[in-house]
């Protein structure tokens, strides 16, 4: 079956403009998490979705950040006012019941 | 106490050798241990993973060996092989945390050579 797709796969952005980044996460799986991962580092926890109920965002680095999931399927993550740290791959992963998160192939983000 | 150590950083291995992995943690509240692996270009997929209650866990060519007193455990691959080549990232779950979060290692990137 299709796996978790994320678009646009490589954004190039200028410094200050606001960018949204898309995840759509296998159907079925309630559970929705936004991941960043800097060159050479682990993943970073941003935000989680379970459901109906009120999103984890304690891992969103600052209140540019924000994101959100309509109907429980897709989400998106949008960052203002860029700067040049937010550059990273973005990734997102989708989880049913098990503990397992399936991973997109994420979204290179340049700010230049 | 959120942190999960993990060594080395790259890794290059002769085809056919065993690679070595190793994390560390200081919070005694996980009780999940997975290993992700990622290709260039492609999202962590889960390789393998273990909770505490086990010392050691196998599939195919890959072992998880866990100790539980030292807070560490390792991912050996044996009979590595080209196709290995990737970044692993080592991971823990807290007991109890609803939102199955996943605290990650910083990554090894394991280069085979044939």
């Amino acid at each position: 079956g299709a796996g978790v797709s994320q678009s646009p796969s490589n954004k190039v952005t200028e410094k200050g403009k606001d960018v949204e980044l898309r995840c759509d996460p296998i159907s079925g799986h309630t559970a929705l998490y936004w991941y960043r991962q800097r060159l050479g580092q682990g993943l970073e926890f941003l935000i989680y979705f379970q459901g109906n109920s009120a999103p984890d965002k304690s891992g969103l680095p600052s209140d540019r950040f924000s994101a959100e999931r309509t109907g429980g399927s897709v989400s998106t993550l949008t960052i203002q006012r860029t700067q040049q740290e937010d550059s990273a791959v973005y990734l997102c992963a989708s989880r049913e019941a098990s503990y397992e998160q399936y991973f997109g192939p994420g979204t290179r983000l340049t700010v230049t | 106490q959120q942190q999960v150590k993990q060594s080395p950083q790259s890794l290059i291995v002769q085809k056919g050798g065993i690679s070595i992995i190793n994390c560390a943690y200081e919070n005694t509240a996980f009780d999940y241990f997975p290993w992700y692996q990622q290709f260039p270009g492609k999202g962590p997929a889960l390789l393998i993973a273990i909770r505490p209650d086990v010392s050691e866990k196998k599939e195919g060519r890959f072992t998880i060996s866990f100790n539980k007193s030292a807070k560490q455990f390792s991912l050996h691959i044996m009979d590595s092989q080209p196709g290995d080549s990737a970044t692993y990232f080592c991971a823990a779950k807290l007991s109890g945390a609803g939102s199955y979060q996943l605290t990650f290692g910083k990554g090894t990137k394991l280069s085979v050579i044939p």
